[in-house]
């Protein structure tokens, strides 16, 4: 059973455009997300996240939307660069302080120059 | 600077043997994990740790044991290699949840089982 799902696994956009990865859960119980970037080879990288009392998050370029009666987060990236080329995961953690996190799939964002 | 290390970027095994994969942190993390990363599968949860010689099993146990000796050192061990666990085998570590939920990664070893 799959609680966490990206079931986009890819999206390709131009440079400067605006990427949209969206990011679906079954949980209600999640009340913490993040974004987690990875390149080829390297291990993955925090991004930005979001606790279920907001629902937005900025840091520069990068935006996490919260929608929670849709149970459904979505990363802008704003304008995208053909650095953000890399694979990127959406991760939950339960209420109460779990320590693990859930991660989807991972959603592979091209961004051509 | 947070720095999670992994003992080899690249490892070839024959099947059958035993193989050690080892992870170190220089954070005073308490928390420590093992994921294995296979396309279109995403990350899995392995096995975690909270504490010296305390582990938990994730959702893929099987064919994999776990050691942590040390607060900055845990191991993951295949007991037996099978050509079904080669993959990218990714190490984590983060404080206890409260604070923060992040977890910080390793490079990963691209482990390949022939």
């Amino acid at each position: 059973d799959q609680q966490v799902k990206q079931n986009s696994p890819s999206l390709s956009v131009q440079e400067g455009r605006i990427s949209i990865l969206n990011c679906d859960y079954t949980n209600s119980m999640f009340d913490y997300f993040l974004w987690y970037k990875k390149y080829p080879a390297e291990g993955p990288t925090f991004l930005i996240s979001i606790s279920s009392i907001k629902d937005k998050n900025e840091d520069g370029r990068f935006t996490v939307f919260l929608n929670k009666s849709a149970k459904h987060l979505s990363l802008h990236i704003v304008p995208s660069q053909p650095g953000d080329s890399a694979v990127y995961f959406c991760a939950a953690s339960l209420q109460g302080g779990s320590e693990k996190l859930v991660f989807g799939k991972g959603t592979k964002l091209t961004v051509n120059p | 600077d947070v720095k999670v290390t992994q003992s080899s970027r690249y490892l070839v095994k024959r099947t059958g043997e035993k193989v050690f994969l080892e992870c170190v942190q220089d954070m005073d993390h308490e928390n420590m994990f093992w994921y294995r990363q296979d396309p279109g599968l995403g990350l899995r949860l392995i096995y975690f740790s909270y504490d010296v010689k305390m582990k938990e099993k994730g959702d893929i146990p099987e064919g994999y044991s776990v050691s942590r000796e040390k607060k900055e050192r845990f191991s993951l061990i295949l007991e037996s290699a099978s050509t079904n666990q080669t993959s990218m085998y990714l190490c984590a570590s983060s404080v206890p949840s409260g604070s923060s939920y992040e977890q910080y990664f390793g490079p990963g070893t691209r482990l390949t089982v022939t």
